[in-house]
């Protein structure tokens, strides 16, 4: 079966720097890829997803890249903020089946 | 914009009784699901819903567990003599379409407390 792991429990950096967090992936079946914020008392929110047939994704101040070769998947927050401080998950699924969540990286950003 | 809502956000329980946890998904939505978060731990899934029927289950699923859509808008878990194993955060989510790959959008949770 999936498994999906991060790589650091633990990320701090200040204000206005790029956040890179790393996420493992071990079924190479896998073919969708995503990353949600987790803010204290509240549910996962949806920050953006991949499809295994790309590379890279952008949205606003986030890019997501997937390398399928080493089955490795990482999220980059640009110009990190305050607001940006959560526990993120990366997770994924092959063709609709159960989301795997990988254990959250603490992403605390100090001004 | 539009939110998957969840009910009640706290709900504590006597061990050995019955609750159900509410979920209204977002309205466009056809695939519901259904997860936990014990404390400090990663999220997990327990079931997924589809055209009125189940589409997948985890092992954790069991026969204690049931969910239902009773109307066009509730989507609801119920979990049967509970234990103190049960306590954990409980997350419904909704996706749209009938593509496999769409986002699961979470609600806020239900926190259960078995005592």
């Amino acid at each position: 079966g999936e498994s999906v792991g991060l790589h650091l429990p633990t990320l701090s950096v200040q204000e206005g720097d790029n956040s890179i967090i790393n996420c493992a992936y071990s079924n190479s079946a896998s073919d969708y890829f995503i990353w949600y914020k987790q803010e204290s008392g509240k549910g996962p929110q949806f920050i953006i997803d991949i499809r295994s047939n790309m590379d890279k994704r952008q949205g606003q101040r986030v890019t997501v890249l997937l390398n399928k070769t080493v089955k490795h998947l990482s999220l980059q927050i640009a110009a990190t903020q305050p607001g940006d401080s959560a526990v993120y998950f990366c997770a994924a699924n092959q063709a609709g089946t159960a989301l795997i969540f990988g254990k959250g990286t603490t992403l605390s950003v100090s001004s | 914009e539009p939110e998957v809502t969840q009910t009640p956000s706290h709900q504590v329980t006597q061990m050995g009784q019955e609750v159900i946890l509410r979920c209204v998904p977002i309205s466009n939505h056809l695939y519901f699901y259904w997860y936990r978060q014990i404390l400090g731990q990663k999220v997990e899934f327990l079931v997924s819903f589809y055209n009125n029927e189940i589409s997948e289950k985890s092992e954790i699923f069991d026969d204690q567990f049931s969910v239902e859509r009773p109307d066009g808008s509730n989507f609801t878990l119920k979990i049967r003599s509970t234990k103190l194993e049960d306590s954990a955060m409980y997350f419904c989510a909704s996706s749209e379409g009938l593509s496999s790959n769409q986002p699961q959008h979470f609600g806020d949770g239900t926190r259960l407390s078995i005592l």
